[in-house]
């Protein structure tokens, strides 16, 4: 599985966009790139998955460059209920077993 | 409520004592993950379940851990003769058959006196 690099933190404030980028330079023909969001004592949430070029859906924009060795998770005008830890995975593309590895996330902090 | 449903959402036990956890997963998905969670650290996977198979084991899950799927529906996760290093979150998830995404509980929080 490829390894993803993302930074430890970043901070933001409500209502600017955030870009919160990943290198997974391994990356292979069959993988695909998935952000997830977690909360405090929660579970993580699925947010958005691409293979490649731009993916967008309500809640975020995934940029993946041809070479796909790195994505860019963006969040428009995030609110304060946008802190938490952002995951990058990238995960073989096909609906059998998916043993995806968490790193330690992108913590977003959004003030007032 | 139709995710994925895990209890109890906290344990609080003394060394040496078994606890067991349990997760009952979105009705139409077949495969089923165990993950463990600790402090400021992401998910580590521990197996996976496709149906009633148990398909995959990290080598995290020593011979203290059992996971069962009996039926392929509810799974449940036993610790036996718990430790203080086990204290942490256990958190499931289920995922769809067509579309890979994994559903994930709130977790059950696991404390080792």
């Amino acid at each position: 599985l490829a390894k993803t690099t993302q930074p430890i933190s970043m901070d933001s404030y409500e209502g600017q966009e955030v870009n919160i980028t990943c290198s997974h330079n391994n990356i292979a023909t069959n993988d695909y790139i998935t952000w997830y969001q977690q909360f405090p004592s929660q579970g993580p949430r699925f947010i958005i998955q691409g293979y490649k070029t731009k993916v967008t859906n309500e809640v975020a924009s995934l940029f993946i460059p041809a070479d796909r060795k790195s994505s860019t998770l963006s969040l428009p005008r995030v609110s304060l209920s946008d802190t938490a830890v952002y995951y990058c995975l990238v995960a073989t593309m096909n609906t059998g077993f998916q043993k995806l590895v968490f790193g330690t996330g992108t913590r977003l902090l959004v003030s007032p | 409520d139709t995710g994925v449903s895990q209890n109890p959402r906290h344990k609080i036990t003394k060394r040496g004592q078994n606890v067991t956890f349990r997760c009952d997963p979105i009705s139409e998905h077949n495969r089923l993950y165990w993950y463990r969670q600790t402090l400021g650290q992401g998910p580590e996977f521990l197996t996976y379940f496709q149906n009633e198979a148990q398909l995959e084991k990290s080598r995290l899950l020593s011979d203290r851990f059992s996971a069962e799927r009996p039926k392929g529906s509810f799974s449940t996760l036993e610790i036996q003769r718990t430790e203080q290093g086990d204290s942490a979150m256990y958190l499931c998830a289920s995922s769809h058959p067509a579309t890979g995404e994994l559903f994930f509980g709130e977790g059950s929080r696991l404390t080792v006196l």
